[in-house]
């Protein structure tokens, strides 16, 4: 089993639609997670950044961990065309290591239909 | 300000070749990483570097050779480039150790002919 999991998509919406991105991980030792958003030709760009359980907010962008079944979402409401791109979820390489790097999952293609 | 960024953003050549690619950050970050993002646009972490030291090498060849003259920036020496090193790879950095926040540049894209 990989260490992180993402359904590719693609996954296309009207605008307006509340969005559900979601990740699962093999390894309940990690504390970390991270979404990022990347435009095409564009680098990953950090959207959130969670620790351990619960709900992280930030404007439209809701991020969600459940350690009990190692499941981590995203929430876009009130989506725009301009939130179209491909959302990567991420983990630390190891659950304790140092600068090790992160594992990301395979990116989901997101399309938001004007 | 461009925050991390790579140069070039495009390399064409051919098989056998040696090429580098240079990484800056100006972030004040101090460490830096490398990543390869196939054609299937999975992206792996290849190296990561503290403080001009190698932390992390995964699993990647040989023919593949960071330096780091200082804590702003991190090359990639590629020797004898073959068609499966075609790939778009990304430069990252981080402030410290442990799991904090890394932040990109745009790549360079990579195609070996």
């Amino acid at each position: 089993q990989k260490e992180v999991e993402q359904d590719p998509g693609p996954l296309s919406v009207p605008e307006g639609a509340i969005v559900s991105l979601n990740c699962t991980y093999s390894n309940s030792a990690f504390q970390y997670f991270m979404w990022y958003r990347q435009y095409s030709r564009k680098g990953p760009e950090l959207l959130m950044y969670t620790y351990s359980s619960g709900n992280k907010e930030d404007g439209r962008f809701t991020a969600q961990v459940d350690k009990s079944s190692k499941y981590i979402s995203l929430f876009i409401r009130d989506s725009q065309p301009s939130d179209s791109a491909t959302y990567l979820c991420a983990i630390p390489v190891r659950p304790g290591g140092g600068a090790d790097g992160l594992t990301f999952g395979k990116g989901t293609h997101l399309i938001i239909q004007p | 300000d461009t925050a991390v960024s790579q140069t070039p953003k495009y390399l064409v050549t051919q098989m056998g070749n040696d090429k580098s690619i240079k990484c800056e950050q100006n972030l004040g970050h101090d460490t830096m990483y490398w990543y390869k993002q196939d054609s299937k646009k999975f992206l792996k972490i290849m190296f990561s570097y503290n403080n001009k030291e190698l932390i992390i090498n995964e699993t990647v060849p040989n023919r593949f050779s960071p330096k780091s003259p200082d804590k702003a920036h991190l090359n990639l020496h590629i020797n004898s480039l073959e068609l499966g090193d075609s790939a778009v790879y990304f430069c990252a950095s981080s402030l410290g150790t442990g799991h904090q926040p890394q932040h990109f540049g745009d790549g360079t894209r990579l195609s070996i002919l």
